[in-house]
Order: structure tokens, then sequence, then C-alpha cells
């Protein structure tokens, strides 16, 4: 079956513009993750959902950034007024329902570059 | 100090030899301990999942946890020059966060 997708792969913009960045899980999974990935480091958690609700965003480094899943499926990740220091891998990835310790399966990720 | 730790490499090691990962966590709590490997560009890729203490084995791949140590390892016997890549020691700290540690750089030289 298909896995997680991600559009686009690559993202450039200016600073100060808004982008949003898209992510498909793999069917059926119901917990959806969003991270970044900077060069040279692991991933950083940003957000989870579990269904359409966010059940931690405390990774979300600022109120610059913003994510909906609003079906419980496909999720959005916003970022608004976009900064240098924003540039970076931004990885989702989802699991079947969520629970401790349960495989995550990785997209590959936008890359955005902030200009 | 860092939640997960590990040392950043580059580690080099001869074709056939054992290549040894170490990680180590501060959150005493977690239960669940993961190796990923990723390749340059590319996303990460689970290879070994542990939960208890001991050894576990899958093919050349064996994942060692001692939980009173805070101390994760990942054995790559036979290394091979398709098994360079960055390998990512994650751990869940919550029901729902996986905190990953920097990665280890490996490099399989022939």
């Amino acid at each position: 079956g298909a896995g997680v997708s991600q559009t686009p792969s690559n993202k450039v913009t200016e600073k100060g513009k808004y982008v949003e960045l898209r992510c498909d899980p793999i069917s059926g999974h119901t917990a959806l993750y969003w991270y970044r990935q900077s060069l040279g480091q692991g991933p950083e958690f940003l957000i989870y959902f579990q269904g359409t609700g966010a059940a931690d965003d405390s990774g979300l480094p600022n109120d610059r950034f913003f994510a909906v899943r609003p079906e419980g499926s496909v999720s959005t990740l916003k970022i608004q007024r976009t900064e240098r220091g924003d540039s970076a891998v931004y990885l989702c990835a989802s699991s079947l329902t969520g629970t401790a310790g349960e495989t995550q399966y990785f997209g590959p990720g936008t890359r955005l570059l902030v200009l | 100090q860092k939640e997960v730790e590990q040392n950043s490499g580059p580690l080099s090691v001869p074709e056939g030899a054992i290549a040894s990962l170490n990680c180590t966590y501060s959150d005493r709590g977690s239960q669940s301990f993961f190796w990923y490997r990723q390749y340059s560009g590319k996303s990460p890729e689970l290879i070994m999942s542990i939960y208890s203490n001991g050894d576990k084995e899958d093919g050349r791949f064996t994942a060692q946890l001692n939980k009173a140590s805070q101390y994760v390892s990942l054995l790559i016997r036979d290394s091979q020059p398709s098994d360079s890549a960055t390998y990512l020691c994650a751990v869940y700290s919550s029901a729902s966060k996986i905190i990953f540690g920097s990665g280890t750089r490996l490099s399989i030289r022939p």
C-alpha cells in the first residue's frame, strides 16, 4: 500500500511569506505527527494529532506555526511570516493508533528554504 | 543535558566488522526505544525497536537495552557498505512524543 506522502518535496520562499506543507498519512492511521529536522540534527517533535484534534502541540516553536487535520486524514502545517531560521526539512509521520511505542512511518519530507 | 545523547561520529568501520552504536537517555520513565537509519537526503526508516532489558536480534542487527543505566545500543554484524548512513536513537518520552538523538554517522570502508 501507499506510504506517507508529503507535498511539495521542496519549497523555496522569501522571508516574511506564508507557506503550507501538506501530509497525507497511511490510510487508516489515526495518529499523525509533524517533525522538523535541521542539518546534522535528529527530527524535532512539533505536533501530534489523534484523529482531527491536536493531542500535543508542545513542540510548535511559536505562534507563527499552526497545523490542522480537519477530516482526520490529510494534515497541513502552516507557517506565517517565515524566517530564515525556519529553513529545515519538515517530516510527517503516521501510526495506526498512536499507542505509546507504536511504530511511526515517515514520509519523504518537505525541504523548506527561506531566503 | 540533552534528553537523548549520541556520539555524532563519524564512526568508521571496515567492511565485515561489527559496528557498535551507543545512546543514553535522561527520562527514567521511558519504556520504548527505537533505532532509525537515515540515508543522506532521505527520511528515517525504522530498523529496530526494543522495550525490555536485554538483547533483541533481527538478522545482522542486535539492539541492547539497559534501563538501569539508561543506555541503548545497536550492533551491526558483518557490516556492509550499504550500512553507511546516519543512525538515530529515538525514545518515547510520553504516550505520544518521540525524542530523537542527533544521530551517529556510520561509514563502512571497503
